[in-house]
């Protein structure tokens, strides 16, 4: 299928680790990006190629995949993490890129 | 740094045609491929389109038959047209720039389609 697949929302607690998934068939083909978007806010690249950071975004953004799933973990998660997160990728067919469908994270 | 400055109208018409364009400041036109994206108003995000450097797009099927991405004569700006709008493509057109390992994005802007 061309869809990928997020938990809606997710909560997590000050200083905690929280990983956020990212399902689809297309994701065993090609790479996954990452954004981060706050409210108000234009979404913002956190995690481009699986596993890779842009310059400026801290280490305590980390991705990875497996099969059919991509993962983004906030290790030590700040107030300022609280925010939209949304994979990207190329559908199937590696014509187009489609984003998931977001997870909200909470910061207690 | 890069700096993209987006603007086009922000109400309209069912029927009518959107037109976007995003300047970019400080960045190469050679070294990127330029980026619209849309989220309508408390939904998710959705990929509206891409033009590269030597002017290649792609579109997303759902989107293609009524959009064209195309790069600007002074080549610092590229354009979004959607014609034939209707109340669903009421949203947050932004732009963006990427290299796959940096990206800048726009401001937004909010696009009303309403009679």
């Amino acid at each position: 299928s061309s869809e990928l697949t997020q938990d809606p929302a997710v909560s997590v607690a000050l200083g905690q680790t929280v990983r956020i998934t990212c399902q689809g068939d297309s994701l065993r083909s090609y790479h996954t990006s990452w954004y981060q978007q706050r409210p108000g806010q234009a979404p913002l690249l956190v995690i481009y190629a699986n596993n890779n950071r842009p310059s400026g975004i801290p280490d305590r953004f980390s991705g990875s995949t497996s099969a059919n799933t991509a993962s983004l973990t906030i290790t030590g998660a700040q107030a300022e993490d609280e925010a939209d997160y949304y994979c990207n990728s190329q559908d199937i067919s590696g014509n187009f890129r489609i984003f998931g469908t977001g997870t909200k994270v909470t910061v207690l | 740094q890069v700096q993209l400055q987006q603007w086009g109208a922000g109400l309209l018409k069912p029927s009518e045609t959107l037109s976007l364009t995003c300047a970019v400041n400080g960045g190469s036109f050679n070294n990127y491929y330029w980026i619209w994206v849309r989220q309508p108003p408390g939904k998710g995000l959705e990929w509206i389109g891409e033009i590269n450097h030597s002017g290649r797009t792609n579109y997303n099927p759902s989107l293609k038959s009524r959009v064209t991405i195309s790069a600007g004569t002074s080549r610092n700006q590229f354009s979004l047209n959607l014609i034939s709008v209707t109340a669903a493509d009421t949203a947050v057109y932004y732009c963006a720039s990427s290299t796959g390992d940096s990206e800048f994005w726009g401001q937004g802007t909010l696009v009303t389609v309403s009679s």
